[in-house]
């Protein structure tokens, strides 16, 4: 079966660490990989997206990682701050049927100053 | 500042009624999608559209309608709401093409009782 999991639930990082979030997938051939980020009681918001033949991207201090072949995405904050805690979900672009997103469960990152 | 826009925050109603949840975008997008979020399930996807008129079920969309009669407009129609369908519902829009972002509302937060 289809599925996407997010390596942790939540995760706590000490203000000024390197934060990485895990996506994996199985089953699923995407094209893009994208990144959100959703606070408590809103929507989720747009961070960035990989394609399929591209390794690594940055902004700012995200970067992410997009392996095909270990069916695996991490995406990293660095010089994590307080500011930085929220849920962050990945969401898989299909290259062929409907065009939606499928997304991840999330992780619930925490920065403790 | 780009935006869509979902009709109320909160919303209390009782088992069987019929409940409609509006959505409006501003940006012309051809494509609109409904999501329910769930802790542990992530966001499911309920219903979509890619054109005025136009609808396609998603993974759950059972006990949910749809209509969209104006491009800007995309309504989500609990034709008889059960506690089951309490939920955060979320609604997002995006262009047709391939490797684009997801633009989200804030959320409705239903309370079936």
């Amino acid at each position: 079966s289809q599925k996407i999991e997010q390596n942790s639930e939540a995760l706590n990082i000490q203000e000024g660490k390197t934060a990485t979030l895990t996506c994996n997938y199985t089953n699923y051939s995407p094209a893009y990989l994208q990144w959100y980020r959703q606070d408590p009681g809103r929507g989720p918001v747009f961070l960035l997206l990989i394609r399929e033949n591209e390794k690594e991207k940055r902004k700012e201090r995200l970067k992410v990682t997009f392996d095909t072949t270990l069916k695996q995405s991490l995406f990293h904050i660095t010089a994590s701050q307080p500011a930085d805690s929220a849920t962050y979900l990945c969401a898989l672009d299909m290259s062929t049927g409907a065009n939606n997103l499928f997304f991840g469960t999330g992780t619930r990152l925490t920065v403790i100053p | 500042d780009v935006k869509v826009t979902q009709s109320s925050r909160y919303l209390v109603k009782r088992t069987g009624e019929k409940v409609f949840l509006e959505c409006v975008q501003d940006m012309d997008h051809e494509n609109m999608f409904w999501y329910r979020q769930d802790p542990g399930l992530g966001l499911r996807l309920i219903y979509f559209s890619y054109d005025v008129k136009m609808k396609e079920k998603g993974d759950i969309p059972e006990g949910y309608s749809v209509s969209r009669e104006k491009k800007e407009r995309f309504s989500l129609i609990l034709e008889s709401a059960s506690t089951n369908q309490t939920s955060m519902y979320l609604c997002a829009s995006s262009l047709p093409s391939r490797g684009t972002e997801a633009f989200f509302g804030q959320g409705t937060r239903l309370t079936v009782v």
